[in-house]
């Protein structure tokens, strides 16, 4: 059973950069064909795609973000990560890694973390 | 606003039948696979529908999808009150590129 953990620190101070990691367990994120993928929630909003990376490293980011997005892999901790420059109020969120599969089993984001809440405040 | 639109609300009561519908364009729902999302309050969203009618292993088959044209539809049989959840529908966009959301339709089941 794959399992995702997202980790970071909770309070982000305006125009400084959040980061994140996503641990992965379960499989190894250079396996398969996935997308390791990072998504927001603002409270009470919907889902907001933030971007993702393949198994070789190549990132495709929502265009609204994709001037202050960097999503990386770190294959020597089997995690993958999230940073996001010149954070706003509007970057509040609860942020989610999730695999997005490519299989003949199975499409779509099937396995999710639990969430990481980030709060953006001085 | 989400590119995807659905009613922000619904609610039914155990043993109904429901439909939430999404709306979207020939850009996602229209040329690209639909997907549904079940978000228990608190919990990660799950997927409960892929490639716009087929359900992972392990969920109910209560639940069916279907899509015509630029929109899609989920359909939940014999409601329960674990059914109670926000459940959102997703594709890729290729207007974007990347995967878009609809806005989310909160159940209550009465």
């Amino acid at each position: 059973q794959v399992q995702l953990q997202e980790s970071g620190p909770g309070l982000v101070k305006p125009s400084q950069t959040l980061s994140l990691n996503c641990s992965v367990s379960g499989d190894s994120i250079h396996t398969g064909p996935f997308y390791w993928t990072w998504i927001r929630q603002s409270a009470g909003k919907g889902l907001e795609w933030i971007g993702r990376i393949d198994i070789n490293g190549n990132a495709e980011y929502n265009p609204s973000l994709k001037s202050r997005v960097t999503i990386s892999l770190d294959s020597s901790w089997n995690q993958f990560s999230l940073k996001l420059t010149s954070v706003t109020a509007a970057d509040t969120a609860m942020y989610y890694c999730a695999r997005d599969a490519n299989t003949a089993l199975i499409t779509g984001f099937d396995f999710w973390g639990r969430g990481t809440l980030v709060t953006v405040s001085s | 606003q989400s590119v995807m639109t659905q009613p922000p609300s619904l609610s039914g009561t155990p043993g109904q039948r429901i439909t939430i519908s999404c709306s979207g364009t020939w850009s996602n729902i229209g040329r690209k696979f639909v997907y549904w999302y079940q978000q228990v309050p608190g919990t990660a969203p799950k997927l409960l529908i892929y490639k716009d009618n087929l359900r992972p292993s392990g969920v109910s088959d209560r639940f069916s999808a279907s899509k015509s044209g630029t929109s899609a539809s989920l359909a939940i049989r014999g409601l329960r009150f674990e059914d109670e959840a926000e459940y959102f529908c997703g594709a890729w966009d290729d207007s974007l590129p990347g995967r878009v959301f609809g806005g989310g339709t909160k159940l209550t089941v009465l």
